[in-house]
């Protein structure tokens, strides 16, 4: 069975920094491109970005290229996002989502983790 | 590339039939999938690559289009299809979600 468990959100304050792990297990995770998706409270999906296999290929969104990094650890079978500069317009829940490849859709999904920027 | 849905909420009895548009900013090809999310859930794909089925999803549920103008079906509307719908574009970097149209009973 496919999973993908989103950790390490929260609370944290304006300005402050924060990292989302995605443990993915019952595939080859070395097989597929990741990506996060983000939806802030009552609002739509926003694509967040993606990495390719080997980590070499790796896509943002523009608006978001400067404060959050995309990586991945293959051996761990686990995906990061590192976010940075962290403000109000942050809050949001943050998925993790499975592609077969490049201009692919996303067909699994983790369950989503909450992160909240407040003071 | 913008992806316009439409409409933002349609209201609808069990047993409609529906079309739900998604109009690319730019010619993307048939790169479209859409998505169904229920509240507090996960969203799940529907149709991929704009007319392709997805193991799984109940048939009622189809796709069509290519370039820049594309349609969701639901051929008679269960009272579980209540939920937001989204399209996806992956043809060019970066991807991006419509808005959304929301279905809802009449």
């Amino acid at each position: 069975e496919v999973k993908l468990v989103e950790s390490g959100g929260g609370l944290v304050q304006p300005g402050r920094s924060l990292k989302l792990s995605c443990a993915a297990s019952g595939f080859n995770f070395n097989d597929y491109w990741m990506g996060w998706v983000r939806q802030a409270p009552g609002k739509g999906l926003e694509w967040i970005g993606e990495i390719n296999k080997d980590s070499s290929t790796i896509n943002y969104t523009p608006s978001l290229k400067d404060k959050f990094t995309i990586s991945r650890d293959n051996a761990q079978n686990t995906l990061y996002l590192q976010m940075s500069k962290l403000g109000s317009e942050d809050t949001a829940i943050y998925y993790c989502a499975r592609a077969l490849s490049k201009g692919n859709y996303f067909d699994y999904w983790g369950q989503g983790v909450m992160v909240t920027v407040s003071s | 590339i913008m992806l316009t849905q439409s409409p933002a909420t349609l209201s609808v009895t069990p047993g409609e039939s529906i079309s739900l548009s998604c109009r690319a900013s730019q010619s993307i090809s048939t790169n479209l999938h859409w998505y169904q999310q229920k509240p507090n859930e996960s969203p799940r794909v529907l149709i991929k690559y704009a007319s392709q089925s997805i193991s799984g999803i109940p048939s009622r549920f189809s796709g069509s289009g290519s370039g820049t103008d594309f349609t969701l079906n639901i051929n008679r509307v269960e009272p579980e299809d209540f939920s937001v719908y989204y399209c996806q574009q992956s043809n060019s970097w970066p991807y991006t979600f419509g808005a959304g149209t929301k279905l809802e009973l009449k």
